[in-house]
């Protein structure tokens, strides 16, 4: 299994562009998060979803869209990017049995 | 409003003794809690986790220990070692499969 991959790796926006941070695992995982990470502030959940077609919001979802078609995928859409939104983004899984969430690598993006 | 809290932002500790990591929570309905380290440039991995019906929980090295009166856990290391320098978040959750972390605290374990 590859787990959860993320891309892009790095990301440097300028304001008011759009993008999509791509989310893939490949464990079946039914239970899928966003969380961003700001320096000295956590990881603070930006949208969650419980299986293809099921997604709700999180503690900061404001500026941010996603989408789950499938059980594999969960993109983040940035569509008016802000300098706030500066941050490094993580995407993780977890079965829907239990366990603890699996994180990917992360995506560092600027906006500038 | 913040729901998980640590406390400390940084550790310091000597190689072979004992890293305690403190965490408190408000959520009542909080079921399960993670500890998870996290190395700079990687993503966050699991390390311990604690169901609300133990009061401890142990792994090798790591040791969680949870007290519901007080809604605090914390994070034994025993003996600490080099490398378990990393951030080490603190998550709860419940029933609504959400996961809330807390700032997380930066242990420096020193040779």
């Amino acid at each position: 299994n590859a787990g959860v991959t993320q891309t892009p790796k790095f990301r440097i926006l300028k304001i008011g562009q759009s993008m999509t941070l791509q989310c893939a695992q490949d464990m079946n995982h039914n239970y899928m998060y966003w969380y961003r990470q700001d320096p000295g502030m956590g990881l603070k959940l930006i949208y969650y979803s419980v299986g293809a077609g099921i997604t709700d919001k999180g503690e900061v979802p404001n500026g941010y869209n996603v989408s789950r078609s499938t059980t594999e995928d969960f993109p983040l859409r940035l569509e008016l990017a802000a300098p706030s939104q500066t941050s490094v983004y993580f995407c993780a899984s977890r079965r829907t049995s239990g366990g603890p969430p699996l994180f990917g690598p992360g995506t560092r993006l600027t906006v500038l | 409003d913040q729901q998980v809290k640590q406390n400390s932002p940084s550790l310091s500790v000597q190689e072979g003794r004992i890293s305690i990591l403190n965490c408190d929570y408000t959520n009542s309905m909080f079921d399960y809690f993670l500890w998870y380290k996290k190395y700079p440039a990687e993503g966050p991995t699991f390390l311990i986790s604690i169901s609300s019906i133990k009061d401890k929980n142990e792994d090798g090295r790591f040791t969680v220990f949870l007290n519901k009166s007080a809604k605090h856990l914390s994070l034994h290391i025993v003996p600490s070692q080099p490398g378990d320098s990393a951030v080490y978040f603190c998550g709860g959750g419940g029933s609504n499969y959400k996961l809330t972390f807390g700032k997380g605290t930066l242990l420096t374990v020193n040779p």
